[in-house]
């Protein structure tokens, strides 16, 4: 089992452009987070799937974040019009079910923003 | 807003030494925790769960739960510097249990 997969591992935007970062769970998996961390708020919650749905989506910036998951295999975040702020590492998560249990996670994809 | 809080902020211990770290929910409706430990340039990965009141321990490592406090923490003997860390506590959000809310995290450094 490879785990969590995500892709790239290191993504360098100019300010205003477009970043798509992808994650791959765990086979099986029913359950995919997204999570945001930076030393100053640490790991913040994003949003997540369960079965394909998007379940909560509460920690989102809603004018310029987006995240899909179009199939069981992958899940994807997008972010419009990067801004400086939005550096940081991206953190995908996969739990068996959801409910009070681990998640394993990706390596994380290094969002800089110049 | 439900938060997860830790401390302290940063930890040094002597190689052999103990280390305690202290979480707390703000929601009374949260019982149960897991501790998380993020070596540096790593993912975090799940270090133990605690889900009934009282003590469980593995290997060198200990977590305590009091349900009535809302406060777990974790021990760590005979600490080596490999254990040094990002140790992060997680509970789920009181009003969905799917979403898994985490602390700022407790810096271990283990010095040899």
């Amino acid at each position: 089992n490879a785990g969590v997969i995500q892709t790239p591992r290191h993504k360098v935007t100019g300010k205003g452009q477009e970043a798509t970062l992808w994650c791959e769970p765990i086979s099986g998996h029913s359950a995919v987070f997204w999570y945001r961390q930076t030393i100053v708020q640490g790991l913040e919650f994003l949003t997540y799937f369960r079965n394909q749905a998007p379940i909560d989506d509460s920690g989102m910036p809603k004018e310029r974040f987006s995240a899909q998951m179009p199939n069981q295999s992958h899940s994807t975040l997008k972010i419009q019009s990067t801004q400086p702020q939005d550096s940081a590492v991206y953190l995908c998560a996969s739990s068996l079910t959801g409910r009070a249990e681990t998640l394993y996670f990706g390596s994380g994809t290094r969002l800089t923003v110049l | 807003q439900q938060k997860v809080q830790q401390s302290p902020e940063s930890l040094i211990v002597p190689e052999g030494g103990m280390a305690s770290l202290n979480c707390t929910s703000s929601d009374r409706n949260v019982d149960y925790f897991w501790w998380y430990r993020q070596h540096s340039g790593k993912s975090p990965k799940m270090l133990m769960s605690i889900f009934s009141n009282g003590e469980k321990e593995e290997g060198r490592f200990t977590v305590h739960l009091n349900k009535a406090s809302l406060h777990t923490s974790l021990h760590i003997r005979d600490s080596q510097p490999s254990d040094s860390a990002l140790y992060l506590c997680a509970a789920p959000n009181d009003t969905n249990a799917y979403k898994v809310i985490f602390g700022k995290g407790t810096h271990l450094h283990v010095l040899p």
